[in-house]
């Protein structure tokens, strides 16, 4: 089992729909979870990061933690085609600074 | 604020050859970190920097890697001699907070 999996994707969405874009890990000490977005050959941009169960909120973003699911997502309301992008779900497990990440989902949002 | 930059973006050598990586923290960051992304697979951790001091250097692959970084600003990753495994992309991370880490755009490193 991976550390940190993420459904490849393509996930394809049109113009103003909301994206939903899952992530699941395995260590259930985790204690970080972060999102980053990374357009095709730029760096991984942080998006979001979240450290308690429930809803995060930022803009247009929504980070939501279920611990005993091990599982979180990223919610993106009102998806625009500049959202189009990989996005990474990177976790620290308990006691290390350091992210696992996963492989990423590619996203694409249609006119 | 400048970002983390990184040189150079690209570079392509022969396999047994020497390659030099420099990544430029943000100002005033003390974490330095680097990451390696081989095609296909996921971002991998290769080792951190506090200040100038190794903190962590598990993620290294072996001893044919070396980093630096003398007075605690830049950083450079020094593969010798290089194989072909070593192709991929090498990112750079600086961070004040150690969760919250910004990344440099990486140099696509090809050994042929």
């Amino acid at each position: 089992q991976k550390e940190v999996e993420q459904n490849s994707g393509p996930l394809s969405v049109p113009e103003g729909a909301i994206a939903s874009l899952n992530c699941t890990y395995s260590d259930r000490g985790s204690q970080s979870f972060f999102w980053y977005r990374q357009y095709s050959g730029k760096s991984p941009e942080l998006i979001m990061s979240i450290y308690s169960n429930g809803d995060k909120e930022d803009g247009r973003f929504t980070a939501q933690l279920n611990k005993a699911s091990q599982y979180v997502s990223l919610l993106i309301r009102d998806s625009q085609p500049s959202d189009s992008a990989t996005y990474l779900c990177a976790v620290n497990r308990r006691g290390s600074y350091i992210p696992t990440f996963g492989r990423g989902t590619s996203l694409i949002v249609h006119p | 604020e400048a970002g983390v930059t990184q040189f150079p973006s690209h570079s392509v050598i022969e396999k047994g050859q020497t390659v030099t990586l420099r990544c430029d923290p943000i100002s005033g960051h003390d974490n330095l970190y680097w990451y390696r992304r081989v095609m296909g697979k996921e971002i991998k951790f290769l080792l951190h920097f506090v200040k100038e001091s190794k903190q962590d250097e598990s993620g290294m692959p072996n001893n044919r890697f070396l980093a630096e970084r003398t007075g605690g600003t830049y950083s450079t990753l020094k593969v010798q001699p290089a194989e072909l495994e070593d192709s991929g992309v090498y990112f750079c991370a600086s961070s004040q907070d150690k969760n919250e880490q910004y990344f440099g755009p990486g140099t696509r490193l090809t050994v042929t």
